[in-house]
């Protein structure tokens, strides 16, 4: 069973499109988070949300916005994608927050 | 700031050697620090996490350190296998994970 899926593994789009990231765990853990990482692999931490709660917002765009549904879900929508943002996106969760686990990544690419 | 740098940023070995690579970290109020393996394309796994109380930790071929006074975590690798070569990134936690750029090791048989 995979314990922290994302959909789509991958994503090629034009500039100026708006585009969603899904990620799901299955561990029952309170804490999810998404990380970008670079060209360089330079991984980030983007947003953090706690039971449906935001509690962490770094700096990023107002282009990005993270949606919890659920304790499960954090989804992630970009709109009007520019090429910077190309990247490959990784969800993670957390039950406590010094153990992470990660998802497979998607890459966008935004052409 | 918490910044974490890892040094080297790639490194090729021939099979069998031991090698060690570095982490460093500017802040040393931390939890704990992390050691993660990616294979290209693919996500991350965790190999190692060493709380903050802890000196090291270790896992097979794997001995990870940890001086929180130096700001400062090793991984070593023994006997190193073809199969090791892939992206390996530290990362420190204090209010979120702060990760290293990794260091690209390729170990050729």
């Amino acid at each position: 069973d995979t314990a922290v899926s994302q959909t789509p593994k991958y994503l090629v789009t034009q500039m100026g499109n708006d585009k969603s990231i899904k990620c799901e765990q299955n561990l029952g853990h309170d804490t999810m988070y998404w990380y970008k990482q670079d060209s360089k692999k330079f991984l980030k931490i983007m947003f953090s949300y706690n039971n449906k709660e935001l509690i962490i917002n770094e700096t990023v765009p107002n282009r990005f916005s993270p949606k919890s549904p659920d304790k499960a879900h954090l989804n992630l929508h970009i709109n009007s994608l520019e090429l910077g943002d190309s990247a490959v996106y990784f969800c993670a969760s957390s039950q406590d927050p010094r153990t992470q686990y990660f998802g497979p990544g998607t890459r966008l690419t935004v052409l | 700031k918490q910044e974490v740098t890892q040094i080297p940023a790639a490194l090729s070995v021939p099979e069998g050697e031991n090698l060690v690579l570095n982490c460093s970290f500017t802040d040393s109020a931390i939890y704990n620090l992390q050691w993660f393996r990616q294979d290209p394309g693919k996500g991350l796994t965790s190999l190692l996490l060493i709380q903050s109380s802890q000196r090291e930790q270790t896992s097979g071929r794997l001995n990870a350190s940890l001086d929180k006074s130096s700001g400062r975590s090793t991984l070593y690798i023994a006997a190193s296998q073809p199969g090791d070569s892939a992206t390996y990134l530290c990362a420190a936690l204090g209010g979120k994970l702060i990760f290293g750029q990794g260091t690209e090791l390729s170990v050729k048989p």
